[in-house]
């Protein structure tokens, strides 16, 4: 089992903004990494650290922490963010663990 | 351009050894902070970390599969080798490596192999 936890599914209208949210007690301590992956492809980095993009990630993605949550946020979601989204950090004793992932659907 | 690609068996027994390979470039060890990890998704499920090893030859497993997984570097080929034993048909999966970097007080990764689909079955 995982010990960052995700909500299973959100659904979003398009240009609307959603949140995905990634909670976890060893969320005080480390930022979260968050990825996107879309069917039959191989995840894709979109924030990391406190809130920074790679290069290529569109500014509608963005990143915060609060306590034992970090979120993602896509403001104004696009056809193409209909995904799978998973956050990446440690879990209580330091070991490296995903979340559970998160679907997003874009209505 | 910096690429990643996993190689080995597509199938393979109960009870067997899988050895995957990991052949990576335009990157190397030499640069600090670097890792190449292992990281699997079973079909329809979420992505499970496996294994990382790092430029000094630091290596962390997942707890629960410890005893089954040895990760290895050969640097002058730029590859990563994992093996996991006793391969059951739970271990079915869809197998990723990918480059681990620390950047801004965060370890993420940042390039993904394409992933290589392996079966467990006999």
């Amino acid at each position: 089992s995982s010990e960052l936890t995700q909500g299973p599914a959100v659904s979003v209208a398009l240009g609307q903004t959603v949140r995905i949210t990634c909670q976890g007690d060893s969320l005080r301590a480390y930022y979260a990494s968050w990825y996107r992956q879309k069917p039959g492809q191989a995840p894709i980095l979109v924030i990391y650290g406190r809130n920074n993009r790679p290069s290529g990630i569109p500014d509608r993605f963005s990143g915060s922490s609060s306590g034992d949550t970090a979120s993602l946020t896509i403001t104004g979601a696009q056809a193409e963010d209909e995904a799978d989204y998973y956050c990446d950090s440690r879990d209580n004793i330091g070991n490296y663990v995903f979340g559970n992932g998160t679907k997003v659907t874009v209505l | 351009q910096i690429t990643l690609k996993e190689s080995g068996p597509t199938l393979v027994k109960p009870t067997q050894t899988l050895t995957l390979t990991c052949t990576f470039s335009e990157f190397s060890f030499s640069m600090s902070g670097v890792g190449v990890a292992w990281i699997r998704q079973p079909p329809g499920k979420a992505l499970e970390w496996l294994a990382v090893i790092y430029w000094d030859y630091d290596k962390l497993y997942t707890p629960s599969l410890k005893s089954r997984l040895t990760i290895t570097k050969d640097t002058s080929k730029n590859q990563v080798v994992l093996t996991m034993t006793d391969m059951d048909p739970v271990d079915t999966a869809t197998y990723y490596c990918a480059r681990r970097r620390y950047d801004s007080g965060s370890y993420f990764f940042d390039y993904w192999g394409q992933g290589t689909l392996v079966t467990v079955s006999s």
